[in-house]
């Protein structure tokens, strides 16, 4: 069974078109993460949500909109899609409870390439 | 504060010779250490992590790091490459400092397995 799932797994769009990406996990974590990974492969946290507390990255643009409808779903919203907003993005789930030294599980990536 | 510092962003290694990617941590408060590994059009998963339990950690397919914290250390080594072991490694440092514990990522090391 597959613990991070995402979907789509590519995503091709026109700049300016909403699109959006959507998580699941099932693992009964708390929290869950999105990243964004550029073509040199440095990764970005872009946020971190669970059932108490969204924390955004300040430099991610307000276009980027997480969207929980529950526990185990983050999807992940963006309007106006930019040229530069072309990346690899991944979900992450981890048991916040657990504390600082819990593992992260990550999805297996959608790469979004805008035109 | 915290964050981690990947030296080499490419290592070129022998089918059979020894592997040793560096990461060197910043930390004001005493960290938790880990490594992932990312295979090509994969997510990131899980190689070993550090939690204050041993100095020397073992995890998967034969790796293994060592934290130094005089040297503010935690390299990762394998006795002998195998081709399987391509991968792009990322080395992430997260601590129980301001109740969130999102972890920082390295830029990440490219090892290439030559036959």
């Amino acid at each position: 069974d597959t613990a991070v799932s995402q979907t789509p797994k590519y995503l091709v769009t026109q700049m300016g078109n909403d699109k959006s990406i959507k998580c699941e996990q099932n693992l009964g974590h708390d929290t869950m993460y999105w990243y964004k990974q550029d073509s040199k492969k440095f990764l970005k946290i872009m946020f971190s949500y669970n059932n108490k507390e969204l924390i955004i990255n300040e430099t991610v643009p307000n276009r980027f909109s997480p969207k929980s409808p529950d526990k185990a779903h983050l999807n992940l919203h963006i309007n106006s899609l930019e040229l530069g907003d072309s990346a690899v993005y991944f979900c992450a789930s981890s048991h916040f409870e657990r504390g600082a030294h819990d593992t992260q599980y990550f999805g297996p990536g959608t790469r979004l390439t805008v035109l | 504060a915290q964050s981690v510092t990947q030296l080499g962003s490419h290592v070129s290694v022998s089918e059979g010779a020894l592997v040793l990617l560096r990461c060197n941590y910043s930390s004001s408060v005493p960290p938790y250490l880990f490594w992932y590994v990312q295979y090509p059009n994969q997510g990131l998963q899980l190689l070993l992590k550090y939690t204050s339990a041993a100095t020397l950690v073992k995890g998967i397919n034969g790796f293994e790091a060592e934290f130094k914290k005089s040297e503010t250390s935690f390299h990762l080594t394998k006795p002998s490459a195998h081709m399987s072991d391509a991968a792009e490694y990322f080395c992430a440092v997260t601590s129980a400092s301001g109740g969130s514990y999102i972890p920082t990522f390295g830029r990440g090391t490219s090892l290439i397995v030559h036959p």
